[in-house]
């Protein structure tokens, strides 16, 4: 079954120990981003990567580091993480490699850091 | 700056019925527009694509309209259906800042009563 698989779905964390939520797709997708979703700030994006060892920032990468050595692994890394991080977050894959065509979502990590 | 507008006040509308949801969007010239649906909890689902050059689409009973003049979508869902209920979040695909990205707005809940 094509899919985007991210874990833990669910992580209670406390300030500065850090933590990596990793994502992987099935589907050998060119192009990977991941996503934050707030109440009424909607999905923003923080990360994305075209391809292998290519990696962009989005609107609000501060705090957050990601790493592509595998077309198929996405992982997104808090080094520090702080409560202003605490959200659900989306991994997100698409064939174009612009990202430019239907974007296919995992499940979703929801993330608390007291 | 730009923007996405979707109507944050949830839209209730008797079963049977259609459902009409906008997304109003300024400073943006999008190359194409999608639409997707959300459940509470879970990732959103594409659900439509709609090109600049393309005045409307049709998937079974979901119709999307694009005006670029406006600035302005339409997402309608005839002979609604309590299992139609849902966040719908649309998204702008466009040239930013040198870069492909695909922008989301923050969605309408569409709630479809018996």
């Amino acid at each position: 079954e094509a899919q985007v698989t991210q874990n833990p779905r669910y992580l209670i964390t406390v300030t500065g120990k850090k933590l990596t939520v990793t994502c992987s797709q099935n589907m050998n997708h060119e192009y990977m981003s991941w996503y934050r979703q707030d109440p009424g700030l909607g999905l923003r994006q923080i990360y994305y990567s075209m391809n292998v060892e290519v990696t962009d920032k989005g609107d609000v990468p501060e705090g957050y580091k990601v790493s592509r050595k595998e077309k198929r692994n996405f992982p997104l890394i808090l080094e520090s993480p702080s409560p202003n991080q605490t959200s659900l977050y989306f991994c997100a894959s698409s064939l174009s490699a612009g990202g430019s065509g239907e974007l296919f979502f995992g499940e979703g990590s929801r993330l608390t850091v007291l | 700056s730009q923007k996405i507008e979707q109507n944050s006040e949830a839209l209730n509308i008797q079963e049977g019925k259609t459902a009409t949801l906008t997304c109003n969007y300024t400073n943006y010239s999008p190359a194409y527009l999608q639409w997707y649906r959300q459940d509470p909890g879970r990732g959103p689902v594409f659900l439509l694509l709609i090109r600049e050059n393309e005045k409307e689409k049709r998937k079974e009973r979901l119709k999307v309209t694009f005006d670029t003049t406006l600035k302005q979508s339409l997402f309608h869902i005839t002979a609604s259906q309590p299992a139609d209920s849902a966040t719908y979040l649309c998204a702008l695909h466009g040239l930013t800042g040198g870069g492909n990205k695909l922008t989301f707005g923050t969605g309408t809940q569409l709630k479809v009563e018996l």
